[in-house]
């Protein structure tokens, strides 16, 4: 069956230092994968995407994730992580149409100032 | 822009009795639709999605169903609720469109605690 697991329920770090969370998906075939992000008290929002092209993925502050198909992993990155960061993040995987998605656990992430 | 609306925030019935959360998009047409679940310590899991209306999917098999009266509303039900059904509902919606612009986007979702 399809599933998207991550490695880490929970990450502690300090302002400043590096960030990778990871992500690996079973399926077969093309898949599209996602890192979403929920921060305290909003919405849960996209992070960044990846359909095809460039495996290296650059999102909006300053994550970037990495597709590596034989690996089947796509992991996120950020090389200097800030308080404002502090948030839960979901990897997801969708394959086909109607963009149904099938998400990680999340990794719960508390950067301390 | 589009916006998402989700309702109730919180929500704590008892066993047994009946569910009904409602959903609805603005500021966009004929979008995707889907009511997701995270129960305690997991991912959140697809329950049901719809591409028009009255047309809905059921990914797992389950105490709940749901429904697309109109083009923007789902609404998510049971008839009678379960211990078991406790956990966080979000309903989201994505546009028509396959192409790169995909993308899901999400309601406040509803804490549901059945007591």
């Amino acid at each position: 069956a399809q599933s998207v697991s991550q490695h880490n329920h929970h990450v502690i770090l300090s302002e400043a230092a590096s960030l990778e969370l990871g992500c690996n998906y079973s399926y077969g075939g093309t898949v599209n994968l996602f890192w979403y992000v929920q921060y305290p008290g909003q919405h849960l929002q996209l992070l960044l995407k990846y359909f095809s092209g460039d495996p290296l993925v650059k999102g909006i502050k300053g994550f970037e994730a990495e597709f590596i198909k034989s690996k089947f992993s796509f992991n996120l990155r950020k090389p200097s992580v800030q308080w404002s960061d502090t948030a839960e993040y979901f990897c997801a995987a969708s394959q086909g149409g109607y963009n149904k998605l099938i998400f990680g656990a999340g990794t719960r992430l508390a950067v301390h100032p | 822009s589009q916006t998402i609306h989700q309702w109730p925030a919180t929500l704590v019935q008892p066993v047994g009795s009946p569910l009904s959360l409602e959903c609805t998009v603005e500021g966009t047409s004929n979008p995707n639709l889907y009511w997701y679940r995270q129960a305690a310590g997991r991912g959140l899991q697809l329950l049901f999605y719809s591409v028009g209306i009255g047309q809905i999917s059921s990914e797992v098999p389950q105490n709940l169903s749901a429904s697309r009266p109109q083009d923007r509303q789902f609404i998510l039900s049971s008839k009678k609720l379960l211990l078991s059904d406790s956990g966080f509902y979000l309903c989201a919606w994505s546009p028509v469109d396959r192409g790169d612009n995909i993308r899901a986007f999400f309601g406040q979702g509803t804490r549901l605690t059945v007591v």
